[in-house]
């Protein structure tokens, strides 16, 4: 069944420096790798997501970037704000591909 | 926009009481969740539904029990709280079962047991 590891479990960066969190699977099959952002007190949230047919995908401030080859998938944000504090998780489908498999989080400390 | 609902934000129960924790869901999503969040963790998977009387175990379903009796409502039963069950509760609603649609959480539910 799939696997997904997470790194780090800690991120802590400067004010408007970049942060990249990094996170891999083991099913070659999973097609479909979203990230959710966890606001401290708040419910998770989709922030951006990328199937399996594209290497890269942008919104705004937040990339995701997928290697296949290699089975890893990174969130990347740049220009880092306050509000980017939160914890972010990654998943990956199951083989059913019914079910999501989540990476352990990462919390993201913007330092002013 | 999606609302998912956990009527109890925070809970303080006494061992071997029997708990619930309620979920409704305003957008006729077939699919629902309940999981699990603890530090380091992650998210685990304690039950879904695809439907309406239907229930799947997840990673984690020891000690707990579920009832989807209606479409919008999802409910976990602990049917006698232990301590290690203190954690935060989060529910969730997806319509469809595939798992490249977008999950919607609730706000959850903390959960201690004394």
């Amino acid at each position: 069944g799939e696997n997904v590891e997470q790194h780090p479990s800690t991120l802590s960066v400067q004010e408007g420096d970049s942060a990249v969190i990094k996170c891999t699977y083991s099913d070659s099959a999973s097609n479909y790798f979203p990230w959710y952002k966890q606001e401290l007190g708040k419910r998770p949230q989709l922030i951006i997501d990328i199937r399996s047919n594209v290497g890269e995908k942008k919104d705004q401030r937040i990339a995701v970037t997928l290697n296949k080859t290699a089975k890893h998938f990174s969130l990347h944000i740049t220009e880092t704000q306050p509000e980017d504090s939160a914890v972010y998780f990654c998943a990956a489908p199951t083989d059913s591909n019914y079910q999501l498999i989540w990476g352990a989080g990462t919390k993201l400390i913007i330092k002013p | 926009d999606v609302k998912v609902t956990q009527s109890s934000r925070y809970l303080v129960k006494r061992t071997g009481e029997k708990v619930f924790l309620e979920c409704v869901q305003d957008m006729d999503h077939e699919n629902m969740f309940w999981y699990r969040q603890d530090p380091g963790l992650g998210l685990r998977l304690i039950y879904f539904s695809y439907d309406v009387k239907m229930k799947e175990k997840g990673d984690i379903p020891e000690g707990y029990s579920v009832s989807r009796e209606k479409k919008e409502r999802f409910s976990l039963i602990l049917e006698s709280a232990s301590t290690n069950q203190t954690s935060m509760y989060l529910c969730a609603s997806r319509t469809g079962a595939n798992s490249g649609n977008t999950i919607y959480f609730g706000e959850g539910s903390w959960l201690t047991v004394v």
